[in-house]
């Protein structure tokens, strides 16, 4: 079946480590999306790429880092410069970037730092 | 610029009675509209979009919305709720490119047996 894996479901970090979110994807799409999504607030996009070797900043890029090397895979790095890192986190793809092309979903990673 | 708010937090029905999830959205351009699911712990699923062709738009598991331009809605609907209906749901417009959704904040709903 076609979809978007995310792993690991949950992750625990310590404070001040980096750790890397996976996002791989057998749609053949070729835009992927990170988004976090905090209780009781809509989803906020982090970065997205439309294209191999090219991404772009979302709205709250500050303190992660992301790579295209692959059309099917974009891990997302959380680096210890995110102030508030815990938080659930979800990529997604679309056939385009353009705004009719609906989005599919991982089923996310809950990242904890303590 | 684009927005949309979501009217209701939390939604309560009884199973077997009907569903409606308002929205109400601001664009300054020809919106792409949408509405999708979200289970705990999941990612979301999309339910239906609406893309300025008819204005009832059906979805899966007999959901369907309404884009009245009048008002600036996309309420969804549903006529009788079913216990797996129990969910989030977030509304989402889209003019300039999926780079730039706007998600509302979601409306949690629950279904009382």
């Amino acid at each position: 079946d076609g979809g978007i894996t995310q792993s690991p479901k949950y992750l625990f970090r310590k404070e001040g480590q980096n750790v890397t979110l996976s996002c791989e994807q057998n749609l053949n799409h070729d835009a992927m999306y990170w988004y976090r999504q905090d209780p009781g607030q809509g989803l906020r996009l982090i970065y997205y790429s439309q294209i191999v070797n090219d991404f772009q900043k979302g709205d709250i890029a500050e303190g992660y880092s992301v790579s295209r090397e692959k059309k099917e895979s974009f891990p997302l790095t959380v680096t210890s410069a995110q102030k508030n890192p815990t938080a659930f986190y979800l990529c997604a793809s679309s056939i385009t970037d353009m705004g009719n092309s609906p989005l599919h979903f991982g089923n996310g990673t809950r990242l904890t730092v303590t | 610029a684009q927005s949309v708010t979501q009217l209701d937090s939390h939604v309560s029905v009884s199973e077997g009675t009907p569903v409606l999830l308002r929205c109400n959205y601001s664009s300054s351009y020809s919106p792409s509209l949408f509405w999708y699911v979200q289970h705990p712990n999941k990612g979301l699923q999309l339910l239906l979009k609406y893309t300025s062709a008819a204005t009832l738009v059906k979805g899966i598991n007999g959901f369907e919305a309404e884009f009245k331009k009048s008002e600036t809605s996309f309420h969804l609907t549903k006529p009788s709720a079913h216990m797996s209906d129990a969910a989030e749901y977030f509304c989402v417009v889209s003019a300039t490119g999926a780079n730039n959704l706007f998600f509302g904040t979601g409306t949690r709903l629950t279904v009382i047996p």
